[in-house]
């Protein structure tokens, strides 16, 4: 299965200020059609997780366009531009291009 | 408004079966691929498995650690997939959700997630 790593575990971070979260594959997560199947994830609180982004780069339908994510191969980043108290919980990568789909350990994102 | 709702869990005990349903509304039901993904308490999360839809195959693929002793159908006149647990675990003790894959109006993903139903396994 590929495994997949997220740094930090966890990060204090303060209103306003940008944020970014690292999510590193134990295999190439590229596809032959050029897309990177990872997606990001985003567990609010006492929430059931929802979808930040998808294929490495693009904003899921109604994700705010302070997010985005970058990266390719093994190595990827999501990016908060301008951080919301609106935007804690943790954060988790996802791989979907092998089966079975493997998840990080996640990323808990709290206010300073 | 779509909608996923899951209900069946419940305390069991170890070596016993459990049948998780999650209902879904506001999409096309027939034309959806459904995934479990199970959150054990305070952990992350983990991938149980899928059921295509029916003219994907309907086919179904578990993860190693439920293979064999779980099962996933899909009744597509009742919007309803299911999760036939059997021989459970005390590691099987998660909060189950739905979730299924759409795309909006202007082909831009969006994922839909149940609110989950927690499975509690205990002797």
């Amino acid at each position: 299965d590929i495994v997949m790593t997220q740094s930090p575990l966890s990060l204090p971070v303060t209103p306003g200020e940008p944020a970014s979260f690292s999510c590193r594959s134990s295999e190439s997560l590229l596809h032959s059609n050029g897309y990177n199947y990872v997606d990001w994830l985003l567990q609010k609180p006492g929430q059931s997780p929802q979808l930040l982004i998808y294929l490495g780069t693009h904003r899921a339908s109604g994700v705010p366009d302070r997010f985005s994510g970058s990266g390719s191969g093994t190595d990827f980043t999501l990016k908060i531009s301008r951080v919301e108290a609106e935007d804690v919980g943790v954060y988790y990568c996802m791989q979907g291009l092998q089966s079975p789909p493997t998840f990080g350990g996640g990323t808990k994102v709290e206010i300073k | 408004e779509v909608q996923l709702v899951e209900s069946g869990g419940g305390v069991v005990s170890p070596g016993g079966s459990l049948r998780l349903s999650c209902a879904g509304s506001g999409f096309t039901f027939s034309n959806a691929g459904m995934n479990w993904v199970r959150q054990a308490p305070g952990k992350g999360l983990e991938w149980v498995g899928q059921i295509k839809r029916i003219s994907d195959g309907g086919t179904t693929d578990y993860a190693a650690p439920v293979k064999g002793r779980f099962y996933i159908s899909r009744d597509d006149s009742k919007d309803t997939v299911y999760l036939q647990m059997s021989s459970l675990k005390f590691e099987d003790t998660a909060v189950y959700f739905c979730t299924t894959v759409q795309w909006d109006a202007s082909m831009v993903r969006v994922d839909y997630w149940g609110p989950g139903t927690l499975v509690i396994v205990s002797s």
